[in-house]
């Protein structure tokens, strides 16, 4: 196992295009996290899935923003008309949990960084 | 409010030196807590995890960590910091019944050789 890949690693973009990042998580993991990191701060929670429901989605996901998981094993994040606040790293983790529980591990992603112009 | 508090933003800390960075949380219950490192480039590596039992957790790295209760608190430790240890450290609470991690700012690790 490669452990949690994201892609692209960069992406540089203009204000009000579209862009959309990919996560592969660990193959056995049935959770995964979305979180957005700037500099200087510690990851802000943006969404999770569990296998491919989507359980909670934070209140700094606007309506630009959208996350999908179809099969239970890659996500999508999708950020539509891009502004320059979105310019952060998002973070992508998967975990393995059995029912709800919130004893689990993240393993991160490298991120995928996002400037926009 | 709920938080998730790291003092310290930079540290600086001579090679061979102890360590301690600080964390607290202001939740209800006992949280689940965690420290992850992040080095430039790169994502975060879970350091120690703390659910339950022994209030004294031991990571890796050579690093170990104290939940004490009465001060809400979750401070990471080492006895002889190496320069491979320049990172930057994240503690993070999973409230009690919450699925969700909540991280703190960070501190950022600088040792001197």
């Amino acid at each position: 196992d490669t452990g949690v890949s994201q892609n692209p690693r960069h992406k540089i973009t203009k204000r009000g295009q579209n862009v959309t990042f990919r996560c592969d998580p660990i193959s056995e993991h049935n959770r995964l996290y979305w979180y957005r990191q700037t500099l200087g701060q510690g990851p802000e929670f943006l969404t999770y899935f569990q296998n491919e429901a989507q359980l909670e989605k934070s209140r700094l996901l606007s309506d630009r923003f959208s996350a999908e998981r179809p099969k239970g094993s890659f996500s999508t994040l999708e950020i539509q008309r891009t502004e320059q606040g979105d310019s952060a790293m998002y973070l992508c983790a998967s975990s393995l949990v059995s029912g709800d529980s919130g004893a689990n591990v993240l393993t991160f992603g490298a991120g995928s960084r996002l400037t926009v112009l | 409010a709920q938080s998730v508090t790291q003092p310290d933003i930079h540290i600086t800390v001579s090679e061979g030196a102890s360590l301690e960075l600080r964390c607290n949380y202001s939740y209800g219950a006992t949280p689940y807590l965690f420290w992850y490192v992040q080095s430039p480039g790169q994502g975060l590596q879970l350091l120690l995890k703390y659910f339950s039992g022994d209030t004294l957790v031991q990571g890796i790295k050579g690093f170990e960590a104290e939940f004490k209760r009465s001060q809400s608190s979750f401070n990471l430790r080492k006895p002889s910091v190496h320069w491979s240890d320049a990172a930057e450290y994240f503690c993070a609470v999973v409230p009690y019944n919450f699925n969700k991690f909540y991280f703190g700012s960070g501190t950022k690790l600088n040792v001197k050789p």
